[in-house]
């Protein structure tokens, strides 16, 4: 079975923190992304990556920014939190065009 | 930019009764996939359809593809409170979007 694992179920930070959410993949997959949920807007694409050390912006990219260093690894940082990006964040890695998401990560920008 | 407009945002209906949601892009898609999401969950895959007019089933589940590739939709015959949850649809190819979801609740 394919695993993703998103390092945190919910997280509450304060306005102006970095955060860090972690996502590893345990199937060698090259594709990860990560998205954003909320009502009524469904799933939004913030940044994705082909490949180890590469990424892309998805629709939502203001904000946010990324990280992989190893292939299992893609991390999504918010270099300075606000309340606006309150939100429930999932991971998903991709094998062949299946998206494989992690159980999310809710986080809440006080 | 590219969407898919996903209808209706929320379903309730009474157990046994059917249910559908509808996904309609302004663009030919090269394939979609339909993905669950039960309430406190993460989506999961459903299936994915890539040819012309293409209809496939799972037990109760029926899902179909436009014969322009412009718009699907997934069908559920004598709903079940297991069907309970958030249907989403998901264009793939080059950008990925995802529709806003069907949001289906049940009255026992």
């Amino acid at each position: 079975d394919v695993k993703v694992t998103q390092s945190s179920r919910y997280l509450v930070k304060r306005t102006g923190e970095k955060v860090f959410l972690e996502c590893v993949q345990d199937m060698d997959h090259e594709n990860m992304f990560w998205y954003r949920q909320d009502p009524g807007l469904g799933l939004r694409l913030i940044y994705f990556s082909y490949d180890v050390k590469m990424k892309e912006k998805g629709d939502i990219p203001e904000g946010y920014s990324v990280s992989r260093e190893k292939k299992e690894r893609f991390s999504l940082i918010l270099e300075s939190a606000s309340t606006n990006q309150t939100s429930m964040y999932l991971c998903a890695s991709t094998g062949g065009d299946i998206q494989y998401f992690g159980a999310g990560t809710r986080l809440s920008v006080l | 930019g590219q969407q898919v407009m996903q209808i209706p945002q929320y379903q309730h209906v009474q157990e046994g009764e059917d249910f559908t949601t509808y996904c309609n892009s302004s663009t030919t898609l090269s394939n979609i996939q339909w993905y669950k999401q039960r309430p406190g969950g993460h989506p999961v895959f459903l299936i994915q359809l890539v040819k012309s007019g293409e209809v496939k089933k799972q037990k109760r589940l029926t899902f179909q593809f436009g014969e322009a590739k412009k718009n699907s939709s997934l069908h559920i015959t004598a709903t079940q409170t297991t069907d309970v949850g958030t249907y989403f649809c998901l264009k793939g190819a080059q950008k990925l979007v995802f529709g806003q979801g069907t949001r289906l609740t049940i009255n026992p």
